[in-house]
């Protein structure tokens, strides 16, 4: 099955700096890969995906990069703010019995200083 | 617009339990439906998912089963709940125009003592 590494599992940046969360996937056949940011106590927000045809997507300080070579993803966030501040979650989708099965990598806590 | 529901919101049993938590989808028709447990700073597991009536697929084995009576209902149960069933269980989403976006319900914190 799918196997997903996330790197760094936490990540401290001073306010306004950029941070970036890695992760890499094993299936081959994974054609999805969202982003999600869960605050304490709160549910997964989806920020951000990426499908497999595409190699960079941005929405405004947010951006994702895909490379299918190297079966790796990435996060990138710009211009940091103290309410980015929570853990965030890589994931790859593969398509399965009619439905898209995600596995999730273990996550990434950002903190964020002012 | 589409919305998930899920209750109870916080739920303390005692081991050997049964357990029945529900979630429900509005909006929308035929969704692909998820159950993942988030143990306490872990990361989320996926329990069960349906792509519709009475068809579910297990990841994990385990005492949980799960059912889908209606086209927008999904219920999570155990007939005897152990300690280690206590986590955040998070109901998801997909489908019709959302195919590969799975979007969460706001979870049910079950402690288990």
């Amino acid at each position: 099955g799918e196997n997903v590494e996330q790197h760094p599992s936490t990540l401290s940046v001073q306010e306004g700096d950029s941070a970036v969360i890695k992760c890499t996937y094993s299936d081959s056949a994974s054609n999805y890969f969202p982003w999600y940011k869960q605050e304490l106590g709160k549910r997964p927000q989806l920020i951000i995906d990426i499908r497999s045809n595409v190699g960079e997507k941005k929405d405004q300080r947010i951006a994702v990069t895909l490379n299918k070579t190297a079966k790796h993803f990435s996060l990138h966030i710009t211009e940091t703010q103290p309410e980015d501040s929570a853990v965030y979650f890589c994931a790859a989708s593969t398509p399965r019995g009619g439905g898209n099965k995600l596995t999730f990598g273990t996550g990434t806590q950002l903190k964020v200083e002012l | 617009s589409q919305t998930i529901h899920q209750w109870p919101a916080t739920l303390v049993q005692p081991v050997g339990s049964p357990l029945s938590l529900e979630c429900t989808v509005e909006g929308t028709s035929n969704p692909n439906l998820y159950w993942y447990r988030q143990a306490a700073g872990r990361g989320l597991q996926l329990l069960f998912y349906s792509v519709g009536i009475g068809q579910i697929s297990s990841e994990v084995p385990q005492n949980l089963s799960a059912s889908r009576p209606q086209d927008r209902q999904f219920i999570l149960s155990s007939k005897k709940l152990l300690l280690s069933d206590s986590g955040f269980y998070l109901c998801a989403w997909s489908g019709g125009d959302l195919l590969y976006e799975q979007y969460f319900g706001p979870g049910t914190r079950l402690t288990v003592t």
